[in-house]
């Protein structure tokens, strides 16, 4: 079976432009969740996306959103783009939305912002 | 809120000889425990995991782990490092309970001498 898929595998943007990054989970995962990495530290919680609701949000402003299809893929939207925002995005899929259960990662979309 | 520490930013071992990678975690009850590694410009890809019974796992590639609960600690070993090892590794805890917002440490990167 294929493994969680994201496209695409990088970007550049400029400062103030939108950004829509894309997630495919594993075949029967039903949940998604976002992270992001900058540079030299751990990834960081974003969203946990499961039958399509958000459950989980970490400390990201509003201009981070998310959603997720009845495919169980999703999208991950960042407005108004800053020069921090420039990471790599990790998509993860587990089976379920809480539990015993293992996220998965994507290899990520290297977000660059200049 | 919980929260990882892995005290080593940076590990040198020569090939053949052990490794032991530290890890600490803050949560209230028994956590659910990872340990990530990551290769340059990659996503993560899953070692081990504990969620429950025996406190030493088993993972891939050789490495094992140990959750010891009265230290606070899930440290990652292998008795004999190999030059492909070299790496980033990230310890993470998720709740046992409500959705799961995995929390990585800062990760340790090691460094492979021959």
């Amino acid at each position: 079976d294929a493994g969680v898929t994201q496209s695409p595998t990088h970007l550049i943007k400029t400062r103030g432009q939108h950004v829509t990054l894309r997630c495919s989970p594993i075949s029967g995962h039903k949940s998604v969740s976002w992270y992001q990495q900058v540079l030299g530290q751990g990834p960081q919680f974003i969203f946990q996306y499961y039958e399509k609701e958000e459950r989980g949000r970490g400390n990201f402003p509003d201009r981070f959103s998310a959603r997720q299809f009845p495919n169980y893929s999703s999208e991950l939207n960042v407005n108004a783009l800053l020069l921090g925002d420039s990471a790599l995005y990790l998509c993860a899929s587990s089976l379920r939305l809480a539990g015993a259960y293992t996220q998965y990662f994507g290899p990520g979309t290297r977000l660059t912002v200049l | 809120a919980q929260s990882v520490t892995q005290p080593d930013i940076h590990i040198t071992v020569s090939e053949g000889a052990s490794l032991e990678l530290r890890c600490n975690y803050s949560y209230g009850a028994t956590p659910y425990l990872f340990w990530y590694v990551q290769s340059p410009g990659q996503g993560l890809q899953l070692l081990l995991k504990y969620f429950s019974g025996d406190t030493l796992v088993q993972g891939i590639k050789g490495f094992e782990a140990e959750f010891k609960r009265s230290q606070s600690s899930f440290n990652l070993r292998k008795p004999s490092v190999h030059w492909s090892d070299a790496a980033e590794y990230f310890c993470a805890v998720a709740p046992s309970g409500g959705y799961q917002k995995v929390t990585f440490g800062t990760g340790t990167k090691l460094q492979v001498i021959p």
